[in-house]
């Protein structure tokens, strides 16, 4: 099984301010890993799919990059909207993992 | 508009049965793979199983091989989810995803709450 590790677990920024979260893959993913979005009581959302593509109507200011084993997403400067979980998933392999998360949090 | 809706869920006894559906609309239902994936509570995600779009593979996390059961109705669009032997850890939230096969998961139902508690 591949095991995703996020960090931070939490990140603590203030609107406006670029947020970087990272996630590392036990081991090679290719480029299969997607990001989502998550707020409280709501499904899931998916940002980014295989590496660095947006989805359907994801604002510019997502951006993710990264292969292999590691990657990031970045938000360029963060709206009051953007403060939620973010996980990372690979497709690369069965079992489909997930990372545990990345809680952004207003400072 | 694209919309997948669970249902089925509710409170069960520890070792007891449920299924749940997801219904589709506003996409070719059949040609796509489907998963569920569920979150227990205060939780993160958790890949619980996929099939695709033919049904002819499916594919399962190992803490439910042997229990639960997917399987869908290409003729109904709508995918389910067979649980038996439902233990106390299966308490979470399931969501019914559109894609997990080739694709990744960009539709997602609202949730079906499934709680097993004596």
């Amino acid at each position: 099984e591949i095991v995703l590790t996020q960090s931070p677990a939490t990140l603590s920024l203030s609107p406006g301010e670029r947020a970087t979260l990272s996630c590392r893959a036990s081991q090679s993913v290719s480029s299969y890993l997607a990001w989502y979005q998550q707020k409280p009581g709501q499904a899931p959302r998916l940002l980014i799919f295989d590496t660095s593509n947006r989805a359907t109507a994801i604002p510019a200011r997502f951006s993710g990059s990264g292969s292999g084993t590691d990657f990031t997403l970045t938000i360029s400067s963060l709206e009051p909207e953007d403060f939620a979980v973010y996980y990372c998933q690979q497709r690369s392999n069965w079992p489909r993992t997930f990372g545990q998360g990345t809680k952004v949090e207003i400072k | 508009e694209v919309l997948l809706l669970e249902s089925g869920g509710g409170l069960v006894q520890p070792g007891g049965s449920l299924r749940l559906s997801c219904a589709a609309s506003g996409f070719t239902f059949s040609t796509y793979a489907m998963s569920w994936v569920r979150q227990a509570p205060g939780k993160g995600l958790q890949w619980v199983s996929s099939i695709t779009s033919s049904s002819g593979s499916t594919y399962y996390a190992d803490s439910v091989k042997g229990r639960f059961t997917i399987s869908r109705d290409n003729s109904k669009n709508t995918l389910y989810l067979q649980m038996s032997r439902l233990r106390a850890e299966d308490t979470a939230v399931y969501y019914c995803a559109k894609g997990g096969y080739a694709s990744f998961w960009d539709i997602w139902g609202q949730g079906a709450l499934v709680t097993v508690s004596s």
